[in-house]
């Protein structure tokens, strides 16, 4: 059974800072990875996605890496902002349409 | 753009009720998908749907029954509500595989 991990569970930064983000799983047979941002009392907005034969992505201020055999993504915030604040989770797809969710990250970013 | 469109956006019902959750998303997407919100729990999926008339279960499908008539909609029926079923419901919705999921802002459901 498909194990997503996210540790830590929250992290408090100043502004300014270059953030990585972990995310684990367990059976590397997957089709894409994803992460997602969720801002409080709304959906998920994704943020990248990682197909299986690739090895990163990037948009903008964000980076996401992919090492599939080791079971790790990495995603990577640089210059961290205030408007940055939000809850970031990853998932998995597999041989299903279902996604398996990690339990997501609490980031605040201070002033 | 719409996007996925979720309704209502918050429900009260008490245990025994029968209600509908609305989902529609005008992207033309085949896949779509409902996903239920709890803490400590994260997201789980209830059932999901790969294309008019067909319909699976996810991981968690007891209590929810869903159909799929029209590319567009996706609405998942709650036969008698439990308070077990006090949630956030999301609604998802993708194109081809490798695309990224679209969610609706949620139906923050309580059951009393």
């Amino acid at each position: 059974k498909q194990e997503v991990t996210q540790i830590p569970a929250a992290l408090s930064v100043p502004e300014g800072e270059n953030l990585v983000l972990n995310c684990s799983f367990t059976d590397s047979a997957i089709y894409n990875l994803q992460w997602f941002r969720q801002d409080p009392g709304k959906g998920l907005t994704s943020l990248l996605l990682i197909q299986s034969s690739q090895r990163e992505q990037t948009s903008g201020r964000l980076n996401a890496s992919l090492d599939k055999s080791s079971g790790r993504s990495t995603l990577y915030i640089a210059a961290s902002q205030p408007g940055d604040s939000a809850t970031y989770l990853c998932a998995v797809q597999g041989g299903s349409e279902k996604l398996v969710f990690g339990k997501g990250m609490k980031l605040t970013v201070n002033p | 753009n719409a996007g996925v469109t979720q309704t209502p956006k918050f429900q009260v019902l008490k245990t025994g009720q029968s209600m509908t959750l609305q989902c529609a998303q005008d992207m033309n997407h085949e896949y779509m998908s409902w996903y239920r919100q709890d803490p400590g729990m994260g997201l789980r999926l209830i059932h999901y749907s790969v294309g008019a008339g067909i319909t699976d279960q996810g991981e968690v499908p007891n209590g929810y029954n869903v159909s799929r008539s029209t590319t567009e909609d996706f609405p998942l029926r709650l036969l008698s509500a439990a308070p077990s079923q006090t949630s956030v419901y999301f609604c998802a919705s993708r194109g081809q595989l490798n695309q990224p999921q679209h969610f609706g802002d949620g139906t923050r459901l309580s059951i009393l």
